[in-house]
């Protein structure tokens, strides 16, 4: 069983679309990373979120947590060629903040 | 700043041979991680350092699977002898942080 359920796997879209993946859990989490991993190269953090129901943008990019802390969204307004990549959602655990990973939403997007 | 570095990029092997991939973490980082990552996966956590000593290898395979990290900087992984199922990308990250891991490009592996 994941720990962290991502929706959808796959999603291919035409540029200037806007998108919402989503990270899901039934535990519950102090606090919940994204991350962006395009070809050929490692993740890279996009933000951390630690409130429930908190909201963090980042250019195109709106992450919010869920009020329980169980889960995590992430949109993208009109999306570009340069957004393309897998979107880890991932969080941490025990006395050494061991990462767990889903299995990522690979996202394409067609100019 | 530098980021994190990794060598080979890729590597190709017959099964049953052994293989090596070398880390050099961002300076003055004490913990290094790393993942293995099968194709459609998210990373999987192989083993963490902080400084020279080990903090958690409980999802390495020790059978095949070794780590050091001499010195408390550069790190090696080791798989001998590779299996089938060893196919992955495998990723180094470093950390002064505990929420904050930089990963390097990773090693992709293919064991035929």
């Amino acid at each position: 069983t994941q720990l962290l359920e991502q929706s959808p796997q796959f999603l291919s879209i035409q540029e200037g679309e806007n998108l919402t993946v989503y990270c899901n859990s039934s535990s519950v989490f102090s606090s919940l990373q994204w991350y962006r991993q395009e070809p050929g190269e490692g993740p890279v953090l996009l933000v951390t979120v630690v409130t429930g129901g908190e909201v963090k943008k980042l250019k195109r990019l709106t992450f919010q947590f869920g009020d329980a802390r169980k889960d995590s969204s992430l949109h993208i307004t009109a999306a570009q060629p340069g957004d393309t990549g897998l979107y880890l959602c991932a969080v941490s655990g025990g006395s050494n903040y061991k990462l767990t990973f889903g299995k990522g939403t690979l996202l394409t997007v067609n100019p | 700043e530098a980021g994190v570095a990794q060598s080979p990029r890729y590597k190709i092997i017959e099964k049953r041979q052994s293989v090596a991939f070398w880390c050099n973490p961002i300076s003055g980082h004490a913990t290094l991680y790393w993942y293995q990552q099968i194709l459609g996966q998210g990373p999987k956590l192989l083993i963490q350092f902080q400084n020279n000593g080990v903090v958690d290898d409980s999802q390495l395979p020790k059978d095949r699977f070794s780590a050091e990290r001499l010195k408390g900087v550069d790190s090696t992984l080791k798989i001998q002898p590779a299996k089938l199922e060893d196919s992955a990308v495998y990723l180094c990250a470093s950390s002064l942080l505990p929420y904050e891991q930089y990963f390097g490009p990773g090693t992709r592996l293919t064991v035929t």
